[in-house]
């Protein structure tokens, strides 16, 4: 089956600094990868996600790559501010299953 | 936006007892749901895929005598962790895929059940 993995584990920035967090996935079939945002308590909301035919997809601070050869893709985050703190999710995509990577707690300090 | 509700939002039980859980997409038809799992600080963990009118697919390792699905209808799917223990507390999140949606791949998720079994 397939397996995600998620880096780092935990991250902290600076208020408007940017925050990168790097999934891998093992399953070639997998063609869809979205992010997740997950506050405490409540369940996931989506915030960006890909297509393996594309490389690259961005929505206003938010961006998402794709390197389907590597089979890695990576969440940036620019200017980020204290309301982007959260943890975050990866999930790759077979046949409309979602495999989700161990998550990113991230921590934006004003 | 497509929401998914689920109640209730948290339970307390006794050991022995069965809890019934639901999930319903509001605004839209949900062909298939999936059922999560998540410890604390954990991620996600895919317990099930859930077909309107078919068995539900268990994962490996998921007890599906345990955790029953039900998929009556196109915007209702439960969960029912029967005879529950203690080590069956988490917290429990549906999902909903709209086949209408863009991408057809979108999960909407509800906002989740906390279980705690005493």
């Amino acid at each position: 089956g397939e397996n995600v993995e998620q880096h780092p584990s935990t991250l902290s920035v600076q208020e408007g600094d940017s925050a990168v967090i790097k999934c891998t996935y093992s399953d070639s079939a997998s063609n869809y990868f979205p992010w997740y945002k997950q506050e405490l308590g409540k369940g996931p909301q989506l915030i960006i996600d890909i297509r393996s035919n594309v490389g690259e997809k961005k929505d206003q601070r938010i961006a998402v790559t794709l390197n389907k050869t590597a089979k890695h893709f990576s969440l940036h985050i620019t200017e980020t501010q204290p309301e982007d703190s959260a943890v975050y999710f990866c999930a790759a995509s077979p046949l409309f299953q979602f495999y989700f990577g161990t998550g990113t707690s991230l921590t934006v300090i004003p | 936006g497509a929401v998914v509700s689920q109640h209730p939002s948290w339970v307390i039980c006794k050991s022995g007892t069965s809890v019934k859980i639901e999930c319903r997409s509001l605004d839209f038809q949900a062909t298939t749901m999936f059922w999560y799992r998540q410890f604390p600080k954990q991620s996600l963990m895919l317990m099930a895929t859930s077909n309107e009118g078919s068995k539900a697919t268990y994962e490996q390792g998921v007890e599906k005598d345990k955790f029953l699905i039900n998929h009556a209808s196109l915007t209702l799917s439960t969960l029912t962790v029967t005879s529950a223990h203690p080590e069956d507390s988490s917290f429990y999140i549906c999902s909903a895929r709209d086949p209408l949606g863009t991408p057809q791949e979108t999960q909407y998720f509800g906002p989740g059940t906390r279980l705690l079994v005493l």
